[in-house]
């Protein structure tokens, strides 16, 4: 069982429209939580960073939020763009050094 | 541009061929992480390296062997290859242990 798990594996929606993705983790201690968009063909990309303390985070039209008692957190995305297409990766990192990554969300955004 | 460079960009070799990626990392940081991407799956840790020293590793291959250099570049050396080491290879390097990853563009390798 993946100690990070991403819902839903895929999802299309039409521009324009909101979508959320949804991370859940087993794996602690928690030290902080990234979101990372990854365009087919090339590397991760940081979207957000949150800490234990932090509950919610947004960076443009993208707001992670995050509940650590119940080791969730959800990204989204407000007004999608043909541009938001690509896979959307929560990665967990324990203190100490180790990172936990999900297998992603595959999002397409359709005109 | 996340300052991460790797090449080559694509490599092709048969089954049985030992090939070599290579990792330079942004520019300042001491952490360089291998990570394999095989299709449709999520990425895999292989191996860190902190400062020329070994720190942690993953689900790495006896097969594949890594090291980082003085000048903070590292090298994935894959070694009899198999159909199945055919995937994504990516590099990420950190400023601080644990800080924020940020990952080259990665190497394709397609093993015939």
């Amino acid at each position: 069982k993946n100690q990070v798990e991403q819902s839903p594996q895929s999802l299309i929606i039409l521009e324009g429209k909101n979508c959320t993705l949804q991370c859940n983790y087993t794996v602690s201690p928690f030290s902080n939580l990234r979101w990372y968009k990854q365009d087919t063909g090339r590397g991760p990309v940081s979207l957000t960073i949150m800490t234990f303390s932090e509950n919610t985070k947004s960076n443009g039209r993208y707001t992670a939020t995050l509940d650590a008692d119940t080791k969730q957190s959800s990204l989204h995305i407000t007004a999608s763009q043909l541009s938001d297409s690509a896979s959307y990766i929560c990665v967990v990192r324990l203190t100490g050094n180790q990172f936990y990554f999900g297998t992603g969300t595959s999002l397409t955004v359709i005109p | 541009d996340s300052g991460v460079t790797q090449t080559p960009k694509h490599l092709i070799t048969a089954t049985g061929q030992r090939v070599t990626l290579r990792c330079s990392p942004r520019s300042g940081d001491l952490s360089v992480y291998w990570y394999q991407q095989s299709l449709d799956q999520g990425l895999q840790f292989l191996i860190q390296y902190y400062n020329g020293e070994e720190r942690a590793k993953g689900n790495i291959l006896e097969r594949f062997s890594a090291q980082q250099f003085p000048d903070l570049h590292s090298e994935l050396n894959l070694s009899s290859l198999e159909l199945g080491d055919s995937a994504l290879y990516f590099c990420a390097s950190s400023g601080t242990e644990g800080g924020p990853l940020h990952f080259g563009n990665g190497t394709r390798l397609t093993v015939t």
